[in-house]
């Protein structure tokens, strides 16, 4: 969706550096997710957010960190990469409540080295 | 914590086969959503069921909500080249977490 903007595509890093994935909706969104893809594993969701300053822990939040300043930025930091974290993340957004359907951004694969 | 699974992770089909994915919740949900993933691409939302045993249609997607609400199943009647892609299935969970089905490959034989 042309809404939800992921930057960088991709990314290679080595372990040890820190690396921030942006992500972008311009649909003035409430929630806001991060998710991360390995094969075999789904979609695990790292952190999510319901309005801006307010953020809270998914499944795999360990190593990562996020910011919500505004409502239209959700920005995901590796602090101190490994490898472990090289993967796919998705950022989607939702207008919120449990029955709104999630609208994800292009991806960012990432690759720590 | 709640896990959603799915079955089978892969599956190969014969173009016009048909072809059935299911998803089993450890709890009950309020809902299920669906989602299409294409090569190379970014999960597409095709769906919501919310109602106990309901039934949805979209041409040739039949989807299904188990009537205690733990399980759904996605099927593809007839597959065609554009079938092709990962199908998730995703519970809401406290908060407006969703979590997703590890889900299932589609790969379509022409």
């Amino acid at each position: 969706d042309a809404g939800i903007t992921q930057s960088p595509r991709y990314k290679i890093t080595e372990t040890g550096r820190q690396v921030t994935l942006m992500c972008h909706q311009t649909w003035s969104h409430s929630y806001m997710f991060w998710y991360r893809q390995d094969l075999g594993h789904g979609l695990r969701l790292i952190y999510y957010s319901a309005a801006a300053d307010i953020t809270d822990k998914g499944e795999v939040p360990d190593g990562y960190v996020v910011s919500r300043s505004k409502t239209e930025n959700f920005p995901l930091t590796l602090e101190s990469a490994t490898r472990s974290q090289t993967s796919v993340y998705f950022c989607a957004s939702s207008v919120g409540g449990e029955r709104s359907p999630l609208h994800f951004g292009n991806g960012t694969r990432l690759t720590v080295t | 914590g709640q896990q959603v699974m799915q079955i089978p992770q892969y599956q190969h089909v014969q173009e016009g086969e048909d072809f059935t994915t299911y998803c089993n919740s450890s709890t009950t949900l309020s809902n299920i959503q669906w989602y299409k993933q294409r090569p190379g691409g970014h999960p597409v939302f095709l769906i919501q069921l919310v109602k106990s045993g309901e039934v949805k249609k979209q041409k040739r997607l039949t989807f299904q909500f188990g009537e205690a609400k733990k399980n759904s199943s996605l099927h593809i009647t007839a597959t065609q080249t554009t079938d092709v892609g990962t199908y998730f299935c995703a519970g809401p969970s406290t908060g407006n977490q969703f979590y997703f089905g590890t889900g299932t490959s589609l790969t379509v034989i022409p």
